[in-house]
Formats: C-alpha cells, structure tokens, sequence
C-alpha cells in the first residue's frame, strides 16, 4: 500500500493564481482533513470529509475550497492565491473505527505564494 | 476551543538517556490522543494513539501515557539515539469525542540527541 499520497510536492504560484492539491489513499479510509502547517502556529485543519460528496469546515478555511468526488481522493482548491497561503500542506486520512479515529498522514506539498 | 500546549519546546540531551515530553489540552472531553514524530521536511509519522480507557500505551522504546481529569499526556522515550533525534506532537479530537472532525496539535518538542 502507497498509504496517503499527495501531488505536487513543490508548487510556485503567482499572486492571484489558481490551482488544486491532490490527495489519494489506497487505505480505504472514510475521512480524509486537509491541514497547514506554519512556522510558530502548528498545524491547522483547514477542511475535511466524513465520506464521498461530503466537506465541512474546519478552523481555518477562508480562501479554500475542497471535493470529494471519489472516496479515496481529497482535492484542495486556492482560486486565487495570496501570500499569506505560503505555507506546508498536509493531507490525512483515517479509517471509522468507531470513537478512535488514528490519523496517517501525506508528505506533504510546499506551496510558496509570490 | 480545543488548546494544547507541549513542553518543553525544545530539548537536547546525551545519547542514552530516558526523557519525558509533555502535553496538556484544554478540553478533556476526548476519547483519545495522538503522539506523532515529524522528520524535517518530512510528514508526521503516528506513533502512537491512547484510548481514554487505556492510560497508557507502548511501542518499543516510546511509551505514553494520558491522564483525562488533569488534562495532560507524557510521551517517556527510553534510551535515547541520535535516531530518536526530531519534532515530537502530540494532538487531540478538535471538538472532542473521537477525531473524527479533525485534531487539534501542539507546537511540538524539537528533541536533538547527541552523539
């Protein structure tokens, strides 16, 4: 099993730019979050799914969107790139195993913002 | 809202020491935590997740514990290696109960072994 994958590893995005994070898991998981990660603020979640065609909020989701269109992908959308989005972005998923959800987490994607 | 802090911030410590990582939440309504290891550059690796019902949980050289009433986790790691050397965190359910809308994370411990 490849786990959780994220695509691209690396991005260089212009102010005002577009573009979509990919992530994929072969685990059969349920619930799959989308966080960043920021040098003295920690991780955040940004968005997650509690299963296909479903996305709620989570603590810091101005400026994204998300899909849910297959169970095993989790699609992060900036539709119009600012700096403050300079950040490392994370991907986890995480099985319903009743009241313990255990999370595994991508490689992670480093976006810089110009 | 969900807040954890993990102390110290960053520690360094001879090759072969026992150590002890700490963290506390806020929120005690949870059914579990989560310590994960982040490599530079790299991804989090879980490490371990306690059950509230457990208190305590092992994997080789790493065992952690949880305490609910008071709010805090310790992560103790026997006989430290250079390999051992990275951010420790420790996170917990976002809005209690299991996780499933999402963790809340420390700041981490930067640990450093040396040689």
């Amino acid at each position: 099993n490849a786990g959780v994958t994220q695509t691209p590893k690396f991005r260089v995005l212009k102010t005002g730019q577009s573009m979509t994070l990919l992530c994929a898991q072969d685990m059969n998981h349920e619930y799959m979050y989308w966080y960043r990660q920021d040098p003295g603020m920690g991780l955040r979640l940004i968005h997650y799914s509690v299963g296909e065609g479903t996305t709620a909020k989570g603590e810091v989701p101005d400026g994204y969107n998300v899909s849910r269109l297959k169970k095993q992908n989790f699609l992060l959308g900036l539709e119009s790139a600012a700096p403050s989005q300079t950040s490392v972005y994370f991907c986890a998923s995480s099985p319903t195993s009743g009241i313990y959800n255990e999370q595994f987490f991508g490689p992670g994607t480093r976006l810089t913002v110009l | 809202k969900q807040e954890v802090t993990q102390i110290p911030a960053a520690l360094s410590v001879p090759e072969g020491e026992n150590l002890v990582l700490n963290c506390s939440f806020t929120d005690s309504a949870i059914y579990n935590l989560q310590w994960f290891r982040q490599d530079p550059g790299k991804g989090l690796t879980s490490l371990l997740l306690i059950q509230s019902s457990q208190r305590e949980q092992t994997s080789g050289r790493l065992n952690a514990s949880l305490d609910k009433s008071s709010g805090r986790s310790t992560l103790y790691i026997a006989a430290s290696q250079p390999g051992d050397s990275a951010t420790y965190l420790c996170a917990v359910p976002r809005l209690g109960g299991g996780g499933a809308d999402g963790l809340t994370f420390g700041k981490g411990t930067h640990l450093i072994i040396q040689p």
